[in-house]
């Protein structure tokens, strides 16, 4: 079965741009959620979703929003980029919201903003 | 508010030798514990878990780690690495029955000497 997968691999902006990743959860899991990882960093919780509601929100700016299509992938988007966005971008999926639920991961989307 | 603190951000060891990786957390309430690792660009792979039970947890590729809630600890242990241990290693918790993401420690380098 696949894994959970996410495009593009690599990403260059530029700042003030927008992007837009995305991710394939594994067949069967409902729940995607997205993290940032600033090199050096553990993953910062962005977003959950599950079953096209978000149900968790990180402290992360209004530039930043996401949703689930009925397929149960996901989009990240980003907008008015800062310098400060140059991260590596997980999505995980669970098959569902319950917090013994381990997350799966992709290999992550790297952003870089020039 | 709960964080999880790993003391040790690179741990040398040679291969062959035994090691631990240490992680701590804070927390008013109970947790579910997670070990991550996390090979050269690539996401997160779930290592091992603590839901509830025996507090010795065996996982993947011969790691174990221990619970011990009086000391607040979840260290990672392995008696003999190999060249592939070569990766970084994440703690996380997370808040039993709750919508609370994972909560992440800053992550501990393992660097393999031959």
């Amino acid at each position: 079965d696949a894994g959970v997968t996410q495009s593009p691999t690599h990403l260059i902006k530029t700042r003030g741009q927008h992007v837009t990743l995305r991710c394939s959860p594994i067949s069967g899991h409902k729940s995607v959620s997205w993290y940032q990882q600033v090199l050096g960093q553990g993953p910062q919780f962005i977003f959950q979703y599950y079953e096209k509601e978000e149900r968790g929100r990180g402290n992360f700016p209004d530039r930043f929003s996401a949703r689930q299509f009925p397929n149960y992938s996901s989009e990240l988007n980003v907008n008015a980029l800062l310098l400060g966005d140059s991260a590596l971008y997980l999505c995980a999926s669970s098959q569902t919201t319950g917090s013994n639920q381990p997350q799966h991961f992709g290999d992550g989307t790297r952003l870089s903003i020039l | 508010a709960q964080s999880v603190t790993q003391l040790d951000s690179q741990v040398p060891v040679f291969e062959e030798a035994p090691v631990e990786l240490r992680c701590n957390y804070s927390s008013s309430v109970s947790v579910y514990l997670f070990w991550y690792v996390q090979y050269p660009n690539q996401g997160l792979q779930l290592l091992l878990k603590y839901l509830s039970g025996s507090t010795l947890v065996k996982g993947i590729n011969g790691f174990e780690a221990e619970f011990n809630k009086s000391q607040t600890s979840f260290h990672l242990r392995k008696p003999s690495v190999h060249i592939s241990d070569t990766a970084e290693y994440f703690c996380a918790v997370r808040i039993p029955d709750s919508n609370y993401q994972l909560i992440w420690g800053a992550g501990t380098k393992l660097i393999i000497k031959p």
